[in-house]
């Protein structure tokens, strides 16, 4: 199974600044890697999928990248509304796995 | 709009069996892959089986083969997860979500607001 280690488990920003959320695979996964935002009371949220390829809906403020088998999340200029869990998946093979989750907080 | 609504979730004694359900809308369902995705109180999100366009194919997450069953019914726009043997780590909230599309990949599209599992005596 593909092994998904993100980091950091926690993360205080304030609105208005940039974050960077890390995932990396115990091997390669090409390019598959999907984003999601989960908030209390709210449907789970995919937010980029192939790695870099934005969900239709959600803002230009969020952005994938890859380098090998690490993947980064960058929200810049940060809303209120964008406080809440951050989970990556690995959307290459079966099992399909997902990171441990990161909890971006407001400052 | 895509709507997924789940049901048929509940209390459940160890050992005993439960079955899901999830009401698809706003889509022609049988062009996708469906899948259930499931989570432990205070822990991530884990896969638990998905299943494809006209159910001929179905996969499972290791800790559940063998004992949960995914199923759809295509008139119905309905996904369905039959839950046997069921044990106290099986508890958890249920989500259906949309998966695989003809022009998409295994990533989950669309979420259900979730159903709870309780297995407990």
């Amino acid at each position: 199974d593909v092994q998904m280690t993100q980091s950091p488990y926690n993360l205080a920003a304030s609105p208005g600044e940039s974050v960077t959320i890390n995932c990396k695979a115990s091997k390669s996964i090409s390019k598959y890697l999907a984003w999601y935002q989960q908030k209390p009371g709210k449907a789970n949220k995919l937010l980029i999928y192939d790695g870099s390829t934005l969900q239709s809906g959600i803002p230009s403020r969020f952005s994938g990248s890859r380098s090998g088998t690490d993947f980064t999340l960058t929200i810049r200029r940060l809303e209120p509304e964008d406080f809440g869990l951050y989970y990556c998946q690995q959307h290459n093979e079966y099992p399909f796995t997902f990171g441990s989750g990161t909890k971006l907080e407001i400052k | 709009e895509v709507q997924l609504v789940e049901s048929g979730g509940g209390l459940v004694q160890p050992g005993r069996s439960l079955k899901l359900s999830c009401a698809a809308s706003g889509f022609i369902f049988s062009d996708y892959y469906m899948a259930w995705v499931r989570q432990a109180p205070k822990k991530g999100l884990e896969w638990v089986a998905s299943i494809s366009f006209e159910g001929s194919d179905t996969y499972y997450g290791d800790s559940v083969k063998g004992r949960f069953t995914v199923s759809r019914e295509n008139a119905k726009s309905t996904l369905y997860l039959q839950m046997n043997s069921l044990r106290s780590e099986d508890t958890a909230t249920y989500y259906c979500t949309r998966h695989k599309g003809y022009y998409d990949g295994y990533y989950f599209a669309y979420w259900g607001q979730g159903v709870m599992v309780t297995v407990s005596s």
